[in-house]
């Protein structure tokens, strides 16, 4: 199985900091790879999919790049909105492994 | 809109079985896959498993290979999740999510189903 590692776990930003969070696969993943902003007491929203798209609706402030082992979400200049839980996700056929998470927390 | 509504919150005894279910609305049904994820308290997601809404097919994480069962029925557009055999740390938030095969990635997510294992 694929193993995903997300990093940092837990990361202190300030408003309008730009912010980047890494997720590394044990192989290849090329590009499927999505990205998911979690708040507290809710589901999960869906941000970035295959790696580099937005999903309607989302804020051009996020941002997803990558290939091959890594990718990156960046958060181009962090809203107070923006304060959340984030995980990365590979998905194949056979499974959809996600993250550990990145707490972005305020500084 | 697209919604996916889960049942409500359920209490059972170790080694009982849970059946959680998830009506679809807003899209047609068969036309995308549903997926099952978990989050213990204070944890991170883990993805359970997926069924196929048009053809049933399923497909497990390995570490719920015998404990789960996923099913639909298509007259009501409604998934259905069973775990038997619960246990304490089977206590966790459940939630299903419309699987998009063509953009690998959960687009839609129901509002989550506590699920709490105690004596």
């Amino acid at each position: 199985d694929i193993q995903v590692t997300q990093s940092p776990s837990t990361l202190s930003a300030s408003v309008g900091d730009r912010v980047t969070i890494t997720c590394r696969a044990s192989q290849s993943i090329s590009s499927w790879l999505a990205w998911y902003q979690q708040k507290p007491g809710k589901a999960p929203k869906l941000l970035i999919y295959k790696a580099s798209h937005l999903q309607g609706g989302v804020p051009s402030r996020f941002s997803g790049s990558g290939s091959g082992t890594e990718s990156t979400l960046t958060i181009s200049s962090l809203q107070p909105d923006d304060f959340a839980t984030y995980y990365c996700q590979h998905y194949n056929s056979f499974s959809r492994t996600f993250g550990q998470g990145t707490k972005v927390e305020i500084k | 809109q697209v919604q996916l509504v889960q049942s409500g919150a359920e209490v059972k005894k170790p080694g009982a079985s849970v059946k959680v279910s998830c009506k679809a609305s807003g899209y047609t049904f068969s036309n995308y896959g549903l997926s099952w994820v978990r989050q213990a308290p204070g944890q991170g997601l883990e993805w359970v498993g997926w069924i196929s809404t048009s053809k049933g097919n399923t497909s497990y994480t390995q570490k719920f290979q015998g404990r789960v069962t996923m099913t639909t029925d298509t007259s009501t557009s409604t998934a259905y999740m069973e775990l038997r055999s619960l246990r304490y740390d089977d206590t966790a938030v459940y939630y299903c999510a419309r699987d998009r095969i063509a953009m690998a990635s959960f687009d839609r997510w129901g509002q989550g189903t506590l699920v709490t294992v105690s004596s």
